[in-house]
């Protein structure tokens, strides 16, 4: 079954660590570069960071940059994210997603989600 | 950075009614621009990439347009189902506030 499952959301203190996963299936997740995406309870959503397919670039949104650290294990078929200095702010679902290429090109579009995993700051 | 503005923020309409929400990117992006359907507690589902490319079955009503600065969403005939927010977003990064489309 072609699927993205996230775990490790929680209820976490301010100035707390989680890392949340990204378990990949039904595709040759190798190919694909990742992204974590999230959105705050009643918001928008919001980027966070991205992963290109081997590794070799990654980039953050200014608002976790030095925090967050994105990573993969292509071997396991897993995306990372390792959430440090946690802030009220960070509470949020996040989702990891696949971004869409063609035989031709890269989209910057993304075309499969998981099912989200909540993360809770909170004192 | 690249701001993409959307409106409406709301917009209500009944069934079989054709609607359009623009998306407005606030320095050229050529064509590097996705559209996204979210329905209440559910991950976003790609709908439209680069501009006008409709995503493996998603429904021929959908239809993207514009290039550079200015984009459209227009959904010809709406379906019970169509009533949800939908997102622009410019390649990877930066995401429009949200249209949310309500039935009248």
């Amino acid at each position: 079954q072609v699927q993205l499952v996230e775990s490790g959301g929680g209820l976490v203190k301010p100035g707390g660590s989680l890392r949340l996963s990204c378990a990949a299936s039904g595709f040759t997740f190798s190919d694909y570069y990742m992204s974590w995406i999230r959105q705050a309870p009643g918001k928008g959503l919001e980027w966070v960071s991205y992963i290109s397919s081997s590794s070799s670039y990654t980039n953050y949104a200014d608002s976790v940059k030095g925090r967050f650290t994105i990573s993969r294990d292509n071997a396991k078929n897993s995306l990372y994210l390792q959430m440090n200095s946690l802030r009220a702010e960070d509470t949020a679902v996040y989702w990891c997603a696949r971004e869409l290429h063609t035989a031709t090109t890269i989209t910057g579009a993304f075309d499969m989600w998981g099912q989200g995993t909540m993360v809770t700051v909170s004192s | 950075d690249i701001q993409m503005t959307q409106s409406p923020s709301t917009l209500s309409a009944s069934v079989g009614d054709r609607v359009t929400i623009t998306c407005r990117a606030s320095q050229s992006i050529s064509s590097w621009l996705a559209w996204y359907q979210q329905k209440p507690g559910k991950a976003p589902k790609l709908l439209i990439y680069k501009a006008s490319n409709l995503d493996t079955g998603v429904p021929s009503r959908f239809n993207g347009g514009g290039s550079g600065t200015e984009f459209t969403l227009t959904i010809s005939s709406l379906q019970p189902d169509d009533f949800a927010t939908y997102y622009c977003q410019h390649f990877r990064y930066t995401f429009g506030q949200g249209t949310k489309l309500e039935i009248k």
